[in-house]
């Protein structure tokens, strides 16, 4: 595609609920990484695949945070049990070489 | 975890006039960048200069690169209304793809 594409791009959902969100990079890209930003904050690192596997898993904050990618193309962000302090922008990044990093608008996740 | 830091965290400026932020950083890197983040969504990348660069342009935008002193800046001439957004550092290093960001600074260009 054109860009890297995020979906939802809100979702609100109660304390408990278990969400999933989902990254299209762009195509050809064989890295993904996902980042997560709290309100007023810089970026929080999540975890970075290389093709379908995921060499970093190490900014996943809790065992609630899993992800995949299947094909080597989308990518989906499932957090479980979701807590307040999970609310947030949780944006997706794809790129071809590491030095230039293209984001996706980001889901704004929003957990009452 | 966050390793850049941003200076000034809001700046304040009218159209025509130079926004200056800087970017302090802990750890050796291989390079660092500058993003920028309108209306808090999608960043957008602005520039990158490799850690054994000292200086680089681009458009308006120059950025300076001080290793001795793990300290960047980003230097936006003729500022306009549209440069309205916050601006972020990011550093990556040699043993990973991750890049690790500062919180960023707000910049408000005023007509």
């Amino acid at each position: 595609g054109a860009g890297v594409s995020q979906s939802p791009s809100n979702k609100v959902t109660e304390k408990g609920k278990d969400v999933e969100l989902r990254c299209d990079p762009i195509s050809g890209h064989t890295a993904l990484y996902w980042y997560r930003q709290s309100l007023g904050q810089g970026l929080e690192f999540l975890i970075y695949f290389q093709g379908n596997s995921a060499p970093d898993k190490s900014g996943l904050p809790s065992d609630r945070f899993s992800a995949e990618r299947t094909g080597g193309s989308v990518s989906t962000l499932t957090i479980q049990r979701t807590q307040q302090e999970d609310s947030a922008v949780y944006l997706c990044a794809s790129s071809l070489i590491p030095d230039e990093q293209f984001f996706g608008p980001g889901t704004r996740l929003t957990v009452l | 975890s966050q390793q850049g830091e941003e200076d000034p965290q809001a700046l304040s400026i009218q159209e025509g006039e130079n926004a200056t932020m800087n970017c302090s950083y802990k750890t050796s890197i291989n390079n660092l960048q500058w993003y920028r983040q309108n209306s808090g969504r999608g960043l957008v990348h602005l520039i990158l200069i490799r850690s054994n660069e000292r200086e680089k342009h681009s458009g308006r935008l120059r950025v300076t690169l001080d290793t001795s002193k793990k300290s960047s800046s980003l230097l936006i001439t003729a500022s306009r209304a549209a440069d309205t957004a916050s601006y972020f550092c990011a550093t990556g290093t040699n043993s990973g793809y991750a890049l690790n960001f500062g919180k960023g600074t707000s910049l408000l260009v005023t007509p």
